[in-house]
């Protein structure tokens, strides 16, 4: 079935310091992954989005990597802020166009 | 542009109560879903609509209702509440691809 999940709960780094969110999947079948950022209280926010024909995508500070061989997914975030501290869900699209989400990670910046 | 709007923002009930959480959104996507978010957890999907007139279940449905007579409105409702229902409500729409817009969010409490 679909399923969605991430390897760290929580994640801590220093400010300045490239992060690194990873993130498995076991549909084979999806073809469109997303990451959002949420912060507390708040609902998610979409920061970058990559279809199973690519490799890899950059926006702004933030690279997304999927290796389809090993269902994995990626998100770097380059020179981490104090503003970049949220929880991050990896999500895909799988069968019937539904959206699935992985469990987070949480993202501690340290001064 | 109001986007994906969600109401109530806090809602208490008591065991056995009914309630509907409204969604709406001005951005004419065909998609909407329900997701419910639990401390520490990824979010869930308990219903979604691809279009005005058809819905069908996600993960976690029992205990709720949904409707889309219109495209715009998104109705949840839950039937006889529980204290396993208290959670954090997200309502989220899209083009039948692309990115997943999220409301702020519905925070319900069954005692």
């Amino acid at each position: 079935g679909e399923n969605v999940g991430l390897h760290l709960p929580t994640l801590s780094v220093q400010e300045g310091d490239n992060s690194i969110i990873n993130c498995a999947y076991s549909n084979s079948a999806s073809d469109y992954f997303i990451w959002y950022k949420q912060e507390s209280g708040k609902g998610p926010q979409f920061i970058i989005d990559i279809r199973s024909n690519m490799d890899k995508r950059q926006g702004q500070r933030v690279t997304v990597l999927l290796n389809k061989t090993v269902k994995h997914l990626s998100l770097q975030i380059a020179a981490t802020q104090p503003g970049d501290s949220a929880v991050y869900f990896c999500a895909e699209i799988g069968g019937a166009q539904k959206l699935v989400f992985g469990q987070g990670t949480r993202l501690t910046i340290n001064p | 542009n109001a986007g994906v709007t969600q109401t109530p923002k806090f809602q208490v009930l008591k065991t056995g109560q009914s309630m509907t959480l409204q969604c709406a959104q001005d951005m004419n996507h065909e998609y909407m879903s329900w997701y419910r978010q639990d401390p520490g957890m990824g979010l869930r999907l308990i219903h979604y609509s691809v279009g005005a007139g058809i819905t069908d279940q996600g993960e976690v449905p029992n205990g709720y209702n949904v409707s889309r007579s219109t495209t715009e409105d998104f109705p949840l409702r839950l039937l006889s509440a529980a204290p396993s229902q208290t959670s954090v409500y997200f309502c989220a729409s899209r083009f039948e691809t692309g990115e997943l817009f999220f409301g702020e969010g519905s925070r319900l409490t069954v005692l």
